[in-house]
């Protein structure tokens, strides 16, 4: 079965430090994978998803993953963090059969001044 | 463009009681999925629908778990005879017609205490 593992659950990281929210998933099929950001008392918003071609994906608010299918990652980076970027960050997998979205736990970014 | 919306944005009641959630999907979006999310916990599929046809509720909860959107558009999730552990957020969200890779668009969730 289809799973979603990110390893922190917590980042706490110092503004305009870069940073490396990870995340593995497992699927033995071709996946398309998302990452979605909640901001306090907010809806989740898609940052960026990678269905297929380059496996550098950029995304909003200057945030870019990379789609590493050897090791199954989908690694979300930011080179310098705002204040701004504190929220918990989910990332999910669907199966290109599939209709739903299986997602990983979250991890939380810490932003700290 | 109105986004997804959700109402009630926070529900109290006490155990035993039904609850009912309504999600207003983005017009014309003919896809609306049901999800729940605890506390320290990514959302978790319910079900869905394509228009008015519920494609899929294996993954209901229990018995005490139904959904509906009779006409297309709005949808309900309703919750009889509460119980504790029921006690979460409820997300809804919705997608344009098409492939399935489109992005799913969420509301801002329903929250859930039951005492």
């Amino acid at each position: 079965a289809q799973s979603v593992t990110q390893l922190d659950s917590q980042v706490p990281v110092f503004e305009e430090a870069p940073v490396e929210l990870r995340c593995n998933y497992s699927s033995s099929v071709s996946v398309y994978l998302f990452w979605y950001v909640q901001y306090p008392n907010q809806g989740l918003q898609l940052l960026l998803k990678y269905l297929s071609g380059s496996t550098l994906v950029k995304g909003i608010n200057g945030f870019e993953a990379e789609f590493n299918k050897s090791q199954t990652s989908f690694h979300l980076r930011k080179p310098s963090v705002h204040i701004s970027d504190t929220a918990e960050y989910f990332c999910a997998v669907s199966e290109g059969s599939n209709y739903q979205l299986i997602w990983g736990a979250g991890t939380k970014l810490i932003i700290k001044p | 463009d109105t986004g997804v919306s959700q109402d009630p944005r926070h529900k109290i009641t006490k155990r035993g009681q039904n609850v009912t959630f309504r999600c207003d999907p983005i017009s014309e979006h003919n896809r609306l999925y049901w999800y729940r999310q605890t506390l320290g916990q990514g959302p978790e599929f319910l079900t869905y629908f394509q228009n008015e046809a519920q494609l899929e509720k294996s993954r209901l909860l229990s018995d005490r778990f139904s959904a509906e959107r009779p006409k297309g558009s709005f949808s309900t999730l309703e919750i009889q005879r509460t119980e504790q552990g029921d006690s979460a957020m409820y997300l809804c969200a919705s997608t344009l017609p098409g492939s399935l890779k489109e992005t799913q668009y969420f509301g801002p969730g329903t929250r859930l205490l039951v005492l």
